[in-house]
């Protein structure tokens, strides 16, 4: 069975913060994808990052950053000085690779709450 | 470049009815996906669109059915609506399955009283 898990419902910090979203997932598969998605109030998933299970290497985009670590199944999101245009809901992802690459399984979302 | 479109944005349907939903996917993409958020949860595949076949099925019972036309676009088709039905419908659209990746839309809010 395939299942990611993302224990924080709903996390609240003050502006220039810093925030770390969990991510934990279950697969039998040898090769996934791993994602991790916005969602604003306007409702479209907007797209932040794909990583492939052969590559552990952290990446950094901007404020963003992204922790994955294949021995503990964990693909953890980092904000760095949050900003109020980060509130969202945040989920995180798994697709295997080849013909099922269809259906994304998705955590249930971490809502972010940024105050100023 | 227009993204994916998704029609209506809001719904409001009685239980027992039949609705349409439509997608429109984003310009160079041929592979349509369909989602179900309920309020509070992750979305759950329903089923994928290449080539106007069904690729792939989640789990959803047969009143959930749909449609890829020749230009790419869909349809998701929900008959005998109940109430647990409510929920947003999101529609991805992505190239050749979805090797290099998903684009979503804003959604369909389906209400069903």
């Amino acid at each position: 069975a395939q299942k990611v898990t993302q224990a924080q419902t709903e996390i609240s910090v003050v502006e220039k913060e810093d925030v770390t979203l969990d991510c934990v997932y279950e697969t039998r598969d040898t090769t996934y994808y791993l994602f991790w998605y916005k969602q604003p109030p306007s409702g479209e998933l907007v797209f932040l990052i794909r990583r492939n299970s052969f590559d552990e290497q952290n990446e950094i985009s901007g404020r963003y950053s992204w922790n994955f670590q294949k021995s503990t199944s964990s693909f953890n999101f980092t904000i760095t000085a949050s900003q109020v245009v980060d509130s969202a809901v945040y989920f995180c992802a798994l697709t295997p690779f080849g013909g099922s690459q269809g259906n994304l399984i998705f955590g249930k979302g971490t809502k972010l709450s940024v105050k100023p | 470049d227009a993204g994916v479109t998704q029609s209506p944005t809001h719904l409001i349907k009685t239980r027992g009815q039949q609705v349409t939903l439509r997608c429109s996917p984003k310009s160079g993409h041929d592979t349509v996906s369909w989602y179900q958020q309920a309020l509070g949860q992750g979305p759950q595949f329903i089923f994928q669109y290449y080539e106007e076949e069904e690729r792939q099925r989640g789990n959803f019972p047969d009143r959930f059915s749909g449609h890829q036309f020749p230009n790419y676009s869909s349809e998701l088709n929900v008959n005998a609506l109940l109430l647990g039905d409510s929920a947003l419908y999101l529609c991805a659209s992505s190239l050749n399955q979805g090797i290099h990746g998903y684009t979503f839309g804003s959604g369909t809010r389906l209400t069903v009283v």
